[in-house]
């Protein structure tokens, strides 16, 4: 099978800085990624890590490590607007092989 | 707006009616899904189509029937539905060209089902 672990829920204080953590389980790994899904919106598109290391865009940050089965998403200078929910979700193969989600992490940004 | 349009946004049916999903994307993609999203559960893969082919059903039961005429339009027809099946419906979209993760959603059709 295949299942993905992720903080269900994550407060932080406006202007800081969070890691939200990701481990997998999967039966084939091809990559790794992150998304942003505010309430009532659509998922969107974060960040892709296939190799290890961190990739950086702008205050997001993602991280993987394969031999560790553990990725996370880093996100600085925290801002109101970045309260929604994070998932990661695993590409098990290449192509159109589908994406397997995790059950997203709750972020709440406080003042 | 990330170019995957979901109509209607909020449907409310009968578990005897028969109303259908519709997605449209306009990204030139050639794969589109199906998931359903549920509150404290992942995001659940329903099917998967590319290039109009439908390439995996999983596990969905019967009362759930796509329908993908062609590369840009993408049917959900809902038919005898169990309460347990309000959810948010959430179509996605992306080309075939090389593997980066990255899906295109829609925002997705808010179902209840009484």
């Amino acid at each position: 099978g295949q299942s993905l672990e992720q903080p269900s829920e994550v407060t932080a204080v406006e202007g800081a800085i969070v890691q939200i953590n990701c481990t997998y389980q999967t039966s084939g790994f091809y990559g790794l990624s992150w998304y942003q899904q505010h309430d009532g919106g659509a998922p969107t598109f974060l960040s892709y890590n296939a190799l290890d290391g961190l990739e950086e865009t702008g205050r997001f940050s993602s991280f993987l490590s394969r031999s560790d089965s553990y990725g996370y998403l880093l996100l600085q200078e925290l801002q109101m607007k970045d309260s929604a929910s994070y998932f990661c979700a695993v590409s098990s193969g290449s192509g159109n092989t589908p994406l397997v989600f995790g059950k997203g992490t709750r972020l709440s940004v406080i003042a | 707006e990330t170019g995957v349009t979901q109509t209607p946004r909020h449907l409310v049916m009968g578990m005897t009616n028969k109303k259908s999903l519709k997605c449209e994307q306009h990204l030139g993609h050639n794969a589109m899904y199906w998931y359903k999203q549920s509150a404290k559960k992942p995001l659940e893969l329903m099917f998967v189509y590319n290039f109009k082919e439908q390439t995996e059903n999983n596990s969905v039961p019967s009362r759930f029937s796509p329908e993908c005429p062609n590369s840009s339009h993408l049917f959900l027809h809902l038919h005898t539905l169990q309460p347990e099946d309000s959810a948010l419906y959430l179509c996605a979209s992306r080309t075939l060209a090389g593997n980066t993760g990255e899906l295109f959603f829609g925002e997705g059709s808010r179902l209840t089902v009484l």
